[in-house]
């Protein structure tokens, strides 16, 4: 089992939906990241959060430390949201990364 | 602007060859990073460096090398003796070296793919 697990792997969705991706993780962590990753490989760090909620724009990223457990929302959900969102924890002095979920935002 | 770039952006290898990937940034970041991406897994650490003139193997560090010469270049050496070279390598760089508590940020990646 990996420590980083995300859902879905997959998401299509049309424009204007509401979007939640989800990130389980097995291991004590004292941060956790949100990254996206465009069409052409480039990664944006989204979000790092440690507890609670964290928001911009149109996301939002919350996570439950003793449920092990973060979520990112995309509220009124465009096509330019379209990429790869990756979980990252962060470990015993290193980053464990999800395997991302491709999310693809139809007009 | 400040940023990290990387070069090139396709890189070819042949049998036996060893390639050099190259990342720069100006941000002024202490610590720098180098990833590996594989379809369908996460990313996967293969070293990084805090300070210049130090580096750390990371989970995947065998057939690479890395030097740190200067604060603002990290390149990564892809040997021969790497023999499943192919995959998208992925190069960041952090404020401080605090094990990866601080925002990283990316370079837009290099593409590598064996002849």
């Amino acid at each position: 089992k990996n420590e980083v697990e995300q859902s879905p792997q997959n998401l299509t969705a049309q424009e204007g939906e509401f979007i939640t991706i989800n990130c389980s993780y097995s291991v004590g962590i004292s941060a956790l990241h949100w990254l996206q990753q465009h069409p052409g490989g480039g990664i944006v760090s989204l979000f790092m959060l440690s507890s609670g909620k964290k928001k911009h724009g149109r996301l939002i990223a919350t996570i439950n430390i003793q449920e092990k457990h973060s979520s990112l929302h995309i509220t009124a959900s465009h096509p330019r949201d379209s990429a790869v969102y990756i979980c990252a924890v962060r470990g015993a002095q290193k980053l464990v990364f999800g395997q991302g979920t491709r999310l693809t935002i139809n007009p | 602007d400040g940023g990290i770039t990387q070069s090139p952006k396709y890189l070819f290898r042949k049998e036996g060859q060893n390639v050099t990937l190259s990342c720069e940034q100006n941000l002024n970041h202490d610590a720098m990073y180098w990833y590996r991406q594989d379809p369908g897994q996460g990313l996967r650490l293969i070293y990084y460096s805090q300070i210049v003139n130090d580096f750390q193997k990371g989970d995947i560090a065998e057939g690479y090398s890395v030097s740190r010469e200067k604060k603002e270049s990290f390149p990564l050496t892809v040997t021969s003796a790497q023999k499943n070279p192919t995959a998208f390598y992925l190069c960041a760089s952090s404020a401080q070296d605090s094990f990866f508590q601080e925002t990283q940020y990316f370079g837009p990646g290099t593409r590598l793919l064996v002849l």
